[in-house]
């Protein structure tokens, strides 16, 4: 089936380290985003590609990183230098481009928690 | 900066009833304005679009409106059910080419409990 993958779906992890969250879709999708989602907030832009190896800063785009080598993935490393990294992180493609709505299909989601 | 403004209080209505949440945009142009659903603990799902030109869209039990002078839309359910208890963000989105994959950004999200 089509569709985005986000894994893992729970990670826990100590002060100090990196972790990197992994986003896959087999949509055919140009654009994939990456948002965080605090309790009873809404969504928040980290990062956003349009394309293979380029991306864009969101609004809250520090202490995270991120890469695009495939059009298929869309990895989020969230370092050390994120001084409040425990939330629930979404991962979105959209696309093809022109003529598209630019509707986005969001994964299920992967909550971090910082011990 | 561009803002985007929904209602952040919670909205409790009766089944039956009809539902009307609103979403309200500054410095912003959209050329298509986006409505997602999303379930806790789940990421949102697409709902409709309406688009600059359309006053208003439906989807069987859904209707949206687009007023570009408010600088608002309007996302109706009638004859809601408990089944739609769920938290209903809007996007405001720029149309045309790379923009329809650039940047998009949420609203805060209603959240809306149908009571049965």
């Amino acid at each position: 089936d089509g569709g985005i993958t986000q894994s893992p779906k729970y990670l826990f992890r100590k002060e100090g380290q990196n972790v990197t969250l992994s986003c896959e879709q087999n949509l055919n999708h140009d654009a994939m985003y990456w948002y965080r989602q605090d309790p009873g907030q809404g969504l928040r832009l980290i990062y956003y590609s349009q394309i293979v190896n380029d991306f864009q800063k969101g609004d809250i785009a520090e202490g995270y990183s991120v890469s695009r080598e495939k059009k298929e993935s869309f990895p989020l490393t969230v370092t050390s230098a994120q001084k409040n990294p425990t939330a629930f992180y979404l991962c979105a493609s959209g696309g093809p481009g022109q003529g598209s709505t630019g509707e986005l299909f969001f994964g299920e989601g992967s909550r971090l928690t910082v011990l | 900066s561009q803002k985007i403004e929904q209602n952040s209080e919670a909205l409790n209505i009766q089944e039956g009833k009809t539902a009307t949440l609103t979403c309200n945009y500054t410095n912003y142009s959209p050329a298509y304005l986006q409505w997602y659903r999303q379930d806790p603990g789940r990421g949102p799902v697409f709902l409709l679009l309406i688009r600059e030109n359309e006053k208003e869209k439906r989807k069987e039990r859904l209707k949206v409106t687009f007023d570009t002078t408010l600088k608002q839309s309007l996302f109706h359910i009638t004859a809601s059910q408990p089944a739609d208890s769920a938290t209903y963000l809007c996007a405001p989105r720029a149309g045309g080419g790379s923009s329809n994959t650039g940047k998009l950004i949420f609203g805060q999200g209603t959240t809306l409990q149908v009571k049965p």
